[in-house]
């Protein structure tokens, strides 16, 4: 079945500080790849997206890219800020799987000024 | 816009009860989606609906219900709530079976008491 891993939190970094947060996952067929943001007391929304390999979502000066060879779609920002702090989540559809959406476990960050 | 609302933010709720967690969507959505969130758990699926009157179990129907008697109206329903439902329930809608993208409400968080 499909599953999607990424990193425990919490994550804390300072203003501007670079984020990385890793995300790798298992798919039996081509799957869709995805970044939700819960931002606190609100459901998911969503930050990012890439439908095929070598593509990069990208949105609010968050990116990632679709990694085939890896199974991987990390999330970077270059500069974050303290509006940024929430929970992250990774999260993949399969069309083999009925377009399931198949959720890794979130990750929250913490921006500290 | 898109919308999909939540009937409650918060809720509490007596052990045995019955509750109904109600939801609408005002996008015209084919399939509607419950699911609940807990701490290390991330998101996971109750029921789906793909149509009117149609439902699918996900990966813990267990203790859950749900009814779907118009296109736009998903309600879950917890047949006699136990405090170890006591979660965040989020809800959330796809235009069509082969769309990928998700648009949740803004949950409700149950307290079984």
């Amino acid at each position: 079945g499909n599953s999607v891993t990424q990193m425990e939190g919490p994550v804390t970094l300072s203003e501007e500080a670079f984020l990385t947060i890793n995300c790798t996952y298992t798919a039996t067929g081509y799957p869709s790849l995805f970044w939700y943001v819960q931002y606190p007391g609100e459901g998911l929304q969503l930050l990012l997206k890439a439908t095929k390999a070598d593509d990069k979502g990208s949105n609010k000066g968050f990116e990632a890219t679709y990694r085939k060879e890896t199974t991987s779609f990390h999330l970077e920002k270059g500069s974050v800020q303290v509006s940024d702090s929430a929970v992250y989540f990774c999260a993949l559809s399969d069309e083999d799987a009925g377009n399931m959406l198949t959720f890794g476990g979130g990750t929250r960050l913490m921006v500290k000024p | 816009d898109v919308k999909v609302t939540q009937s409650s933010r918060y809720l509490v709720k007596r052990t045995g009860e019955k509750v109904f967690l109600e939801c609408v969507q005002d996008m015209d959505h084919e399939n509607m989606f419950w699911y609940r969130q807990d701490p290390g758990l991330g998101l996971r699926l109750i029921y789906f609906s793909y149509d009117v009157k149609m439902k699918e179990k996900g990966d813990i129907p267990e203790g859950y219900s749900v009814s779907r008697e118009k296109k736009e109206r998903f309600s879950l329903i917890l047949e006699s709530a136990s405090t170890n439902q006591t979660s965040m329930y989020l809800c959330a809608s796809t235009p069509g079976r082969l769309a990928t993208e998700a648009f949740f409400g803004q949950g409700t968080r149950l307290t079984v008491v």
